[in-house]
């Protein structure tokens, strides 16, 4: 597709189980984002990741979240033990480069809600 | 203090109205600077980046004032189409990583 594309759009789970998210981002953006946006609230930067260079995990907001990219192109956002608190919109972006020197594209998101 | 902080409305302007928003930031070391526009229940795209010298695209018009680090976005001739959140966004040093404001949500009123 042309777009940033993500999946599910929309995911239900029990407190305590595990969700992946999968993002596929714009055909030859090197740039990839995992944003989070919590009702209300701004948009909160988990990871990036930038070609084959190690990515930037300082945004992870514990050791129940961790991404992967594999083949520099489609990543997954998995997240072990749900909690409450991770309900969220989980955005993703690419860009052609870094984010100082590109647009970020952003896909429609995966709205997690654990109950 | 927040890396980047808007006031985030709401504000309520009748349609021909203008309007502006303020965003300070905190690191005086980024380096690039934008406004995204996220409408309801959709994702952030990029409205219009902001450069040293100002910029204005049709009735946007962006500034950056780098002394007392804040950036800011006029809005002329408000149409009920820019009804949205309005997100400023701000590069750290690295010029990558990509920190976002609340936003500041518009609505404009017949």
């Amino acid at each position: 597709g042309a777009g940033v594309s993500q999946s599910p759009s929309n995911k239900v789970t029990e407190k305590g189980k595990d969700v992946e998210l999968r993002c596929d981002p714009i055909s030859g953006h090197t740039a990839l984002y995992w944003y989070r946006q919590s009702l209300g609230q701004g948009l909160e930067f988990l990871i990036y990741f930038q070609g084959n260079s190690a990515p930037d995990k300082s945004g992870l907001p514990s050791d129940r979240f961790s991404a992967e990219r594999t083949g520099g192109s489609v990543s997954t956002l998995t997240i072990q033990r749900t909690q409450q608190e991770d309900s969220a919109v989980y955005l993703c972006a690419s860009s052609l480069g870094g984010g100082g020197a590109g647009e970020l594209f952003f896909g429609e998101g995966s709205r997690l809600t654990v109950l | 203090r927040k890396e980047v902080e808007q006031d985030p409305g709401p504000f309520n302007v009748p349609e021909g109205a203008t309007v502006a928003f303020n965003c300070t930031y905190s690191n005086s070391a980024s380096q690039s600077f934008f406004w995204y526009r996220q409408d309801c229940r959709k994702e952030p795209k990029l409205l219009m980046s902001v450069y040293s010298s100002g910029n204005e695209d049709g009735r946007f018009t962006a500034q950056l004032n780098r002394a007392s680090q804040y950036i800011s976005l006029l809005i002329r001739d408000s149409k009920l189409s820019d009804s949205a959140t309005y997100l400023c966004a701000v590069t750290e040093g690295s010029n990558y990583k990509l920190t976002f404001g609340k936003g500041t949500l518009l609505t404009v009123n017949p």
